[in-house]
């Protein structure tokens, strides 16, 4: 499977946008881009998902680089409540298998 | 639409215990995953049911166990527990669609503490 690196924690003021870069420089051609963000003591909660195409949805928005070996997730206009562990994690569609594989993701702190 | 429900939310046990736990996935999900999150190894795979069907299974020993019902209920089982097993325990339901994509909804989590 391909393996992500990401920054290890990064900071971000209230209400500016926050971009959280991931590298997955070993992705292959079928393998889709995840995104998912763990706020303390809770479970894991997706947030967007792509394979070539940027994606935008009501969270966030997905920039994915044409040769597919990075992407970045935006949120536009963070709160304090985005404060959490964002995980960028690279898999195959369903049919394929519904493992996930999360690394040690980016701890975000969103500042007043 | 309800959320994924997991029970109980906390369970202390003994070594060499067993334990059951909960998973009532988003209604009309048919796909159930569950995973082991701990400080040291971090989010890991133990399986994935769907269709009452085991279709995928991580790298753990056959102490772990797991089973899905005919309306996509889930439970997994942990026999002969070790002071290891420790962990958060988080369930997540899929809608299996005929779209390559899938996304996976997170319950809160089974926390197991073991003595």
């Amino acid at each position: 499977d391909a393996k992500t690196t990401q920054p290890t924690s990064m900071d971000c003021a209230e209400g500016r946008a926050a971009n959280l870069p991931c590298n997955h420089s070993t992705i292959s051609g079928n393998e889709y881009v995840y995104w998912y963000r763990q706020i303390h003591s809770q479970g894991p909660q997706y947030i967007i998902h792509g394979l070539k195409n940027n994606e935008t949805n009501e969270m966030a928005s997905l920039i994915i680089t044409e040769d597919r070996k990075s992407s970045t997730l935006i949120l536009p206009h963070a709160t304090l409540r985005d404060t959490a562990v964002y995980y960028c994690i690279v898999g195959y569609p369903h049919n394929a298998g519904n493992m996930l594989t999360f690394g040690g993701g980016t701890r975000l702190m969103v500042k007043p | 639409k309800a959320g994924v429900t997991q029970t109980p939310r906390y369970l202390i046990k003994t070594r060499g215990q067993q334990v059951t736990l909960s998973c009532s996935p988003i209604s009309g999900h048919r796909s159930v995953s569950w995973y082991q999150q701990t400080p040291g190894q971090g989010l890991q795979f133990l399986f994935e049911y769907f269709s009452e069907t085991q279709r995928n299974k991580g790298n753990f020993p056959g102490r772990f166990s797991g089973r899905q019902f005919s309306n996509s209920r889930s439970e997994m089982n942990v026999s002969t527990l070790e002071l290891g097993d420790s962990a958060l325990y988080l369930c997540a339901s899929s809608l299996v669609a005929a779209v390559m994509y899938n996304e996976q909804f997170f319950g809160p989590g089974t926390r197991l503490t073991v003595l």
